[in-house]
């Protein structure tokens, strides 16, 4: 049970360039979601899926595309990356438990803009 | 908007008692989250607390709620150097599912 796997673990990118962080899920759920984080801020929300074709926005959209074709998948697209977003990313599948929605986290894909 | 809060930085003694402090400004949150970073990994989630109770405890862990001030804490008892590690706070809307982190709080346990 391989939980949630995502790649790259590393990346280094040019302002202006393009890429796609994988996320996949092999625990059915239907809830998954993408954080950057930042030192001193925590993890903050970029995008997220309630299920497949579906996804809304996070706390900081600017600047990512997400789509949701399957249950298993949820990538993250760069446009034209800005250093600015230079981060750890973490993708997290999640399931209800009596209400609380519990998030699996994915070991993180480091991303360097120069 | 919804914010959490916690302090940056948490130095204690191996077998000590550390007690990490959150605050949130969200009064529609309907549960409470901690969760433990190790360095070069993935959140994991240690426990979670519903809005309408005060107290839970789980082995070492005990999470204590005062929701008229919003203040969320969780107690490590005798503390290992194997919980060394940053502890993130987060609340949760039922509605949207959406979690809102704090910044994390780095727990050092000196031997």
């Amino acid at each position: 049970n391989a939980g949630v796997t995502q790649t790259p673990k590393f990346q280094v990118l040019k302002t202006g360039q393009s890429m796609t962080l994988q996320c996949a899920q092999d625990m059915n759920h239907e809830y998954m979601s993408w954080y950057r984080q930042d030192p001193g801020m925590g993890l903050r929300l970029i995008h997220y899926s309630v299920g497949a074709g579906i996804t809304d926005q996070g706390e900081v959209p600017n600047g990512y595309n997400v789509s949701r074709s399957t249950t298993e998948d949820f990538p993250l697209r760069l446009l034209s990356a800005a250093p600015s977003q230079t981060s750890v990313y973490f993708c997290a599948s999640s399931h209800w438990e009596a209400g609380a929605n519990v998030l699996t986290f994915g070991a993180g894909s480091r991303l360097t803009v120069l | 908007g919804e914010d959490v809060e916690q302090s940056l930085f948490l130095s204690v003694r191996e077998g000590d008692s550390s007690v990490i402090n959150c605050t949130y400004t969200d009064s529609s949150s309907t549960y409470l989250y901690w969760y433990k970073q190790e360095p070069g990994a993935g959140l994991q989630l240690l426990t979670y607390i519903f809005s309408n109770m005060d107290m839970k405890q789980d082995q070492r862990l005990t999470v204590l709620l005062n929701k008229k001030d919003k203040h969320l804490s969780l107690r490590i008892a005798d503390t290992q150097t194997g919980d060394s590690a940053i502890y993130f706070c987060a609340e949760g809307s039922g509605n949207t599912g959406k979690l809102i982190f704090g910044q994390g709080t780095t727990l050092q346990v000196k031997p």
